[in-house]
């Protein structure tokens, strides 16, 4: 089954206590995003990946690292974790070069929150 | 970059009437215009796309429209039932351009 998966699901966690937040996609796509969900904000996306080790900043980068040594994983890392982190995210893959070529597919959402 | 709004914010309707929803973006080079509907809980999921060479698109009950020169598109729902109650999201993007703009999403609510 074509799928993108995330891990954890749901985490609580504190303030400075460094996290990753896994993405796996079966599909064997180029492209590889992600995206925090937050009440009346939409979704805003944090960075994106065009393929293996090419990775660019998106509209929210701050406070986040992301890696792309393999095609299929895109891990998001919260090196010192912060409460305006605190939100759902989202993992997104496509094919071809770009969201503007193909469907974004989404894995079903990591929701964070940092005390 | 690319701005993208929706409206409004939150729009009810009686189920078996239509409902319409409106976007606007500001970069002219916009090319392609998605739509994805987030059920409640769960991930969005596209349900239409429309590329700027196109004026409308059907499937089934929705629809999309573009106005390239008036810089909107609209999604439009037919003969809504329960199951069209979500957020949607519109979002837009240049060709070429590796990052999708999304609006901030419009809840939908089909009163039974």
């Amino acid at each position: 089954e074509a799928q993108v998966t995330q891990n954890p699901r749901y985490l609580i966690t504190v303030t400075g206590k460094k996290l990753t937040v896994t993405c796996s996609q079966n599909m064997n796509h180029e492209y590889m995003s992600w995206y925090r969900q937050d009440p009346g904000l939409g979704l805003r996306q944090i960075y994106y990946s065009m393929n293996v080790e090419v990775t660019d900043k998106g509209d929210v980068p701050e406070g986040y690292k992301v890696s792309r040594k393999e095609k299929r994983n895109f891990p998001l890392i919260l090196e010192s974790p912060s409460p305006n982190q605190t939100s759902l995210y989202f993992c997104a893959s496509s094919s071809r070069t770009g969201p503007n070529t193909g469907e974004l597919f989404f894995g079903e959402g990591s929701r964070l929150t940092v005390l | 970059g690319e701005n993208v709004e929706q409206h409004p914010s939150t729009l009810s309707v009686q189920e078996g009437d239509s409902a319409v929803i409106k976007c606007t973006y500001s970069d002219s080079a916009s090319n392609y215009f998605p739509w994805y509907k987030q059920e409640l809980g769960k991930r969005p999921q596209l349900i239409i796309d429309i590329r700027s060479n196109v004026g409308e698109k059907k499937d089934q009950r929705i629809a999309v429209t573009l106005n390239k020169t008036a810089k909107h598109f609209s999604l439009h729902i037919t003969e809504t039932q329960p199951e069209d109650s979500a957020v949607y999201f519109c979002a837009a993007t240049p060709y070429g351009n590796n990052r999708l703009a999304f609006g901030k999403g419009n809840q939908v609510v089909v009163i039974p």
